[in-house]
């Protein structure tokens, strides 16, 4: 296992309602990253935390918004939810800046269902 | 934006038999990444390639950056159980901080 936690792994949301998923990075990591995935798909990136400062950004509208803690710990929170936000999101962490060629570590992900 | 395209999308094998996956970027690579999902699961890294011509090998798995760095490959010999999941290669996207995943491939192994 990577070392990545996620929380909660499942939830069930309804139409303009809000959620914050939780994630904690791997122990010496200080880079984490957020990614959406829908159903038979890859991963899409959405953002990247270092230093708690967003530090690159997908395109994601600002109703997905992000926050990283002094123990590099994140929070992915989305505001008024809409039904093609049901997918997996994943967060992964890694020590180097994202694009220094480093490889990210993935939690198990949060299976977000919206209605 | 960048993006990378991955063939076939889906491929279903006897165990025992071989599998390959390609992918491929319209501008050069400065490297690139192999990740495995298994179903249900979450992507798992498996290599980095880097030089050009680079070939790597995990136990039955060989992977392989092309000459002009624009594509790459991934080799399973002798395909087991095991070996089912979706494969994404993926790239870094430079400035934008962000691993931009190739569209991946299925792989169904039938016992």
């Amino acid at each position: 296992e990577t070392g990545v936690t996620q929380s909660p792994t499942h939830l069930i949301k309804t139409r303009g309602q809000q959620v914050t998923l939780r994630c904690s990075s791997q122990s010496g990591h200080n880079t984490v990253s957020w990614y959406q995935q829908a159903l038979g798909q890859g991963p899409q990136f959405i953002f990247q935390y270092y230093r708690e400062e967003e530090n690159g950004r997908g395109n994601f509208p600002p109703r997905f918004s992000g926050l990283q803690f002094p123990n590099y710990s994140s929070e992915l929170n989305v505001n008024a939810l809409e039904l093609d936000d049901s997918a997996l999101y994943l967060c992964a962490s890694s020590f180097k800046l994202a694009g220094a060629t480093g490889e990210l570590f993935f939690g198990e992900g949060s299976r977000l269902t919206v209605l | 934006g960048q993006q990378v395209m991955q063939i076939p999308q889906y491929q279903h094998v006897q165990e025992g038999e071989d599998f390959t996956t390609y992918c491929n970027s319209s501008t050069t690579l400065s490297n690139i990444q192999w990740y495995k999902q298994r179903p249900g699961g979450h992507p798992v890294f498996l290599i980095q390639l880097v030089k050009s011509g680079e070939v790597k090998k995990q136990k039955r798995l060989t992977f392989q950056f092309g000459e002009a760095k624009k594509n790459s490959s991934l080799h399973i010999t002798a395909t087991q159980t095991t070996d089912v999941g979706t494969y994404f290669c993926a790239v870094w996207g430079g400035a934008t901080n962000k691993l931009i995943f190739g569209t991946g491939t299925l792989l169904a192994v039938q016992p």
